[in-house]
């Protein structure tokens, strides 16, 4: 079955302590990308990759990280998180980035006290 | 960032009556129209993707037309069931890049 996946679904964590949220998806998609969601407000890409070992900048990437070492996966990392990362995150692929149809993961709910 | 916006936020409707919403993003440098169904505790899935001006694309009872001149874009529900309860988002794709801009959503609930 093609799909994107996540982990974890949930977590809880405190400031400060690096945690890593993984994405995967199985159809060999170049593009892959990382959103957060947060009431009233839309989708906001957080980073996105055209490629294996090509990452850019979405418009709100400050206090995150990320790698694209293989094609089908696009961690997501937070070095030292705070309370204002609490959001939920979703992961999405397609196979030609803007043009085409994002596939999402079933999205990552992360709460920072 | 330049802004998508969506009205209306929310929307209640009787079952079986039709709805419609809007997009409205930038014209200038236009290269793509999304839609995407989100229902509560899913994650979003593709609707359309439009690129042509004066497109119009149908699924079901669902259909959504794109005006790149003028900026904007709806979509229909005709005959709309309690299945079809969901936020309805769009997002633009404003030139070459790779960057999707969302719009905040339509959330529409469909009373039985």
């Amino acid at each position: 079955e093609a799909q994107v996946t996540q982990n974890p679904r949930y977590l809880i964590t405190v400031t400060g302590k690096k945690l890593t949220v993984t994405c995967s998806q199985n159809m060999n998609h170049e593009y892959m990308s990382w959103y957060r969601q947060d009431p009233g407000l839309g989708l906001r890409q957080i980073y996105y990759s055209m490629n294996v070992e090509v990452t850019d900048k979405g418009d709100v990437p400050e206090g995150y990280k990320v790698s694209r070492k293989e094609k089908r996966n696009f961690p997501l990392i937070l070095e030292s998180p705070s309370p204002n990362q609490t959001s939920l995150y979703f992961c999405a692929s397609s196979s030609g980035g803007g043009l085409y149809e994002q596939y999402f993961g079933p999205g990552t709910r992360l709460t920072v006290t | 960032i330049l802004n998508v916006e969506q009205s209306p936020q929310s929307l209640h409707v009787q079952e079986g009556d039709s709805t419609n919403f809007t997009c409205s993003f930038p014209s200038s440098n236009f290269y793509a129209l999304h839609w995407y169904r989100w229902e509560t505790a899913k994650s979003p899935e593709a609707l359309f993707v439009m690129t042509l001006n004066g497109d119009e694309k149908k699924k079901g009872r669902i259909s959504a037309t794109l005006n790149t001149k003028e900026g904007y874009s709806y979509l229909y529900i005709k005959g709309s069931q309690p299945e079809d309860s969901a936020t309805y988002l769009c997002a633009s794709l404003m030139d070459s890049s790779y960057k999707l801009i969302f719009g905040s959503g339509t959330r529409l609930l469909v009373r039985p």
